[in-house]
């Protein structure tokens, strides 16, 4: 059964940085891409970053490009997200969620998958 | 960027009755690329449906996915109690990722 459990969100103000981790079990980790997503208070679901299966492409919303960057470690099933410059806006829950495809190009065109499982969250607040 | 269109916002609905919404992108997509998800209050999002009309694994088969192009829907045959939740379509066929503003079904 996937198991994703996130941590590392607080409380910081703006300008500073934040790492968040996603500890994945359950499944071959390293087989797979994987996403954040994040949902302010009250509102609805952003997808953040997306992570292929292997590292070698990564993806992101323009509202965190430049500022976030999306890794993962296969060897120990670790995906984490390095957050920079963080703005008011940026505050939210952050749930990693993992898909049933390899998040690699086809003849060019990035093809993802449904999230079929997503973790818990973890709360990131950015505040002066 | 494709925008997903959901509506309606709120939907009111008694236990026992038919739930209708939908999900209208802003251009034609593949319904290979079309999920929904349902949320309740201090949970995650959990995957319902996806290729528009097939449902994930566990979800009962009151719940059913259809459309095409630009027009999506999802429909629960007889609301449940436990139905009473937001919820969302989604996008994948592409970077970005989006996901439309949610329909929350409430109580009526």
């Amino acid at each position: 059964q996937v198991h994703l459990v996130e941590s590392g969100g607080g409380v910081v103000q703006p300008g500073r940085s934040l790492r968040l981790s996603c500890a994945a079990s359950g499944f071959t980790f390293s087989g797979y891409a994987m996403h954040w997503v994040r949902q302010a208070p009250g509102k609805g679901l952003e997808w953040v970053a997306a992570i292929s299966f292997d590292g070698k492409n990564k993806y992101y919303a323009d509202s965190v490009k430049g500022r976030f960057t999306i890794s993962r470690d296969n060897s120990k099933n670790m995906l984490d997200l390095q957050m920079n410059s963080l703005r008011v806006e940026d505050t939210g829950i952050y749930y990693c969620a993992s898909e049933p495809g390899r998040g690699q190009a086809i003849s060019g065109v990035i093809a993802f998958n449904r999230f079929d499982s997503w973790g818990q969250g973890t709360l990131a607040t950015i505040s002066p | 960027e494709i925008v997903l269109a959901q509506s309606p916002g709120t939907l009111s609905v008694s236990p026992g009755e038919r739930a209708t919404f939908s999900c209208r992108p802003s251009q034609g997509v593949s319904s290979l690329h079309l999920a929904w998800y349902q949320q309740k209050p201090g949970q995650a999002p959990r995957l319902l449906i996806y290729g528009a009309s097939t449902r994930a694994t566990g979800i009962p088969d009151r719940f059913s996915g259809s459309g095409s192009g630009t027009d999506f829907t999802l429909t629960i045959s007889r609301v449940e109690p436990q139905d009473f939740a937001v919820y969302y379509c989604q996008y994948y066929g592409g970077s970005p990722i989006t996901f439309g503003g949610g329909t929350k079904v409430e109580i009526k």
